[in-house]
């Protein structure tokens, strides 16, 4: 059973440029989670989903930031109109249903020019 | 200001030695206590799980204690290896963890541990 895969592992963009994210869970996982770690700091959570439905995402930024978990594919971590206080890692986590403890993958290294 | 608060923010120990990690925290009620392994490059790992009602949890030469009087959980290190390097991050849930409350975990900005020859 291969670990949540997450991809591209670095991304660069330049400020203005959209970002996505891919994130595929563990076979059998419906629940995903998206985090956000900045340099120095303490990872953040972001987002909570289930398939097709956002179930908390109270830590995401309003605006240019968006995330979805089709019935089909992976979750996609959407960041619009980047700016350099996007790069970052983030982090994908997924769980089965009803269980608490997460399965991270290596993250994504975004780095805004 | 952070919920979690670790320390030290770094060390450096000799291959062989122990190490305590500790992890202050401000989050009241809580539910339960994580130690997260994280190697450079990579995704945590779960190391150990607390209940608030629980004092101490092993896994292999890593073990975690919880005084949840005084808000405090160390993280123990036997016997160092050289693979024992990696960031140690504390992470404190808030009761019954529902659907709408993933926001309210906390996160400590975890202790940088560097295991030398």
């Amino acid at each position: 059973n291969a670990g949540v895969m997450q991809n591209p592992r670095h991304l660069v963009r330049r400020r203005g440029q959209e970002a996505r994210l891919r994130c595929s869970p563990m076979k059998g996982h419906s629940h995903v989670y998206w985090y956000r770690q900045l340099p120095e700091e303490g990872l953040k959570f972001m987002v909570y989903l289930q398939k097709e439905n956002i179930i908390d995402e109270s830590g995401m930024p309003k605006e240019r930031f968006s995330a979805e978990f089709p019935k089909e594919g992976p979750s996609i971590l959407r960041i619009q109109q980047v700016v350099r206080g996007d790069s970052a890692a983030y982090f994908c986590a997924s769980s089965p249903p009803g269980a608490e403890t997460q399965y991270f993958g290596p993250g994504t290294r975004l780095l805004v020019l | 200001k952070n919920q979690v608060e670790q320390s030290p923010q770094s060390l450096i120990i000799l291959e062989g030695k122990n190490c305590t990690l500790q992890c202050n925290y401000t989050v009241s009620p809580f539910s339960n206590l994580r130690w997260y392994k994280q190697d450079t490059g990579r995704g945590p790992v779960s190391l150990t799980i607390m209940t608030f009602s629980e004092n101490t949890k092993s896994n292999g030469r890593y073990t975690a204690t919880l005084d949840a009087d005084t808000k405090q959980s160390s993280l123990h290190i036997t016997a160092s290896q050289l693979s024992d390097s990696a960031s140690y991050i504390c992470v404190v849930s808030p009761p019954s963890l529902t659907t709408d409350s993933w926001g309210k975990l906390q996160f400590g900005a975890g202790t940088q541990v560097v295991v030398t020859p």
